[in-house]
């Protein structure tokens, strides 16, 4: 079955701590995507990757950080400098490398500020 | 920076109906993609319009694009309470790079039985 994989579900966060959000894709595309989504809004880049071990700034990159090691793995972590970052995060993929046409996305993780 | 605009903001309809969403953009672009999701789920590709094209059909989906004026609108033919959801237009621009796929707020629609 081939698809998005983002772990946990749910996750919390004390001040000062870093958290890692997961994102696993079996669908061998070549692009990786970090959305936040705030309540009652629409999606902001984060992060992207076109490639194994590149990767480009979003909209809003302050305070979180990427790494694309493997094809199918995009970890995401929320760092401390992040003073905002209770929101719902959604991993993406798509096979075109040049170009972010049909994403497929994850079930996303709520991260939620203790 | 939020390139789409979609309005409604909300929408409510009767099973059977049509419901029409419309999305406005800033910037010249390269395609327009339109998404749903379910409430605290992951969104779902629905259709991909490019900007030489003017409409485009998918089962009950109908989306056209007017590059003049900026602005799409999809219609969702003969509504079903399963199309309940939020819906988002989300746009590539032409200019900062074709990855960049830049979301509205969404519209809201719920479609009664």
């Amino acid at each position: 079955d081939g698809g998005i994989t983002q772990s946990p579900k749910y996750l919390f966060r004390k001040e000062g701590q870093n958290v890692t959000l997961s994102c696993e894709q079996n669908l061998n595309h070549d692009a990786m995507y970090w959305y936040r989504q705030d309540p009652g809004q629409g999606l902001r880049l984060i992060y992207y990757s076109q490639i194994v071990n590149d990767f480009q700034k979003g909209d809003i990159a302050e305070g979180y950080s990427v790494s694309r090691e493997k094809k199918e793995s995009f970890p995401l972590t929320v760092t401390s400098a992040q003073k905002n970052p209770t929101a719902f995060y959604l991993c993406a993929s798509s096979i075109n490398s040049q170009g972010a046409e049909k994403l497929f996305f994850g079930s996303g993780t709520q991260l939620s500020v203790l | 920076s939020q390139q789409g605009e979609e309005d409604p903001q909300a929408l409510s309809i009767q099973e059977g109906e049509n419901a029409t969403m419309n999305c406005s953009y800033k910037t010249s672009i390269n395609n327009l993609q339109w998404y749903r999701q379910n409430s605290g789920r992951g969104l779902v590709h629905l259709i991909l319009i490019r900007s030489n094209e003017r409409e485009k059909h998918s089962g009950r989906l109908r989306v056209t694009l007017d590059t003049s004026k900026k602005s799409s609108s999809l219609l969702i033919t003969a509504s079903r309470a399963a199309d309940t959801a939020s819906y988002f237009c989300a746009t590539v621009p032409v200019s900062g790079g074709y990855n960049k796929l830049i979301f509205g707020a969404g519209t809201r629609l719920a479609v009664h039985p």
